[in-house]
């Protein structure tokens, strides 16, 4: 399996500029989580999704970003604007509902100046 | 609410030695507990769980991990440290059935020295 596969790997972009962050989750799961992780707040849940329905975006940081789950093997975070605030790793992850372990995604670190 | 605290933001261990790196959490109800590893620009990977059953789990590259629930602990061991073991540790927490939401800890970094 490949895995948890992430788009871009790297993102630089100038503040103001939407940011369209891609995951594709493992083929079966059916819970796909987007995280931030930055030094100074650590790694953070924004929102996860079951069978393709948010079910917990209370970790969204504004409105500026928002998630979409299109189908199975797809999702995007979007931010729009970006500030340079925003710039972080994003993690991608997944996981079988009634499993336990979730499985990560390399990241897409994103630099906003 | 639920929350993880690991009190130590670095660990240093002569390879060879045995390494502890200490997890405490908060939650109502039953705890569920993981213990991931970060590889410098990686994702985090899954090592080992606690749900239900006995207390020592063992998991991935010969960690184990004991869960304590009257001190409500969860810390990571390994009996002998390997250099490539050197790598940022997370633990986390979720309340049990129902509920898939993850809270991390802040991180260890752990390093082995040779």
């Amino acid at each position: 399996d490949a895995g948890v596969i992430q788009s871009p790997r790297h993102e630089v972009t100038e503040m103001g500029q939407e940011v369209t962050l891609r995951c594709k989750p493992i083929s079966g799961h059916n819970s796909l989580f987007w995280y931030r992780q930055t030094m100074m707040r650590g790694l953070e849940l924004l929102i996860y999704f079951n069978n393709n329905v948010p079910i917990d975006d209370s970790g969204m940081p504004e409105d500026r970003f928002s998630a979409k789950m299109p189908n199975a093997s797809f999702s995007t975070l979007k931010i729009q604007p970006s500030e340079p605030r925003d710039s972080a790793v994003y993690f991608c992850a997944s996981s079988l509902k009634g499993g336990h372990e979730q499985y990560f995604g390399p990241g897409t670190r994103l630099t906003v100046t | 609410a639920q929350s993880v605290a690991q009190p130590e933001d670095q660990v240093n261990v002569a390879e060879g030695n045995p390494l502890t790196v200490k997890c405490t959490y908060s939650v109502s109800g039953n705890p569920y507990l993981f213990w991931y590893v970060q590889y410098p620009n990686r994702g985090l990977q899954f090592l080992l769980k606690y749900i239900t059953g006995d207390n020592l789990v063992k998991g991935s590259y010969g960690f184990e991990a004991e869960f304590n629930k009257s001190q409500t602990s969860f810390h990571l061991k390994k009996p002998s440290a390997l250099v490539s073991d050197s790598a940022l540790y997370f633990c986390a927490v979720r309340v049990g059935f129902g509920n898939e939401k993850l809270t991390f800890g802040t991180g260890t970094r752990l390093t082995i020295i040779p």
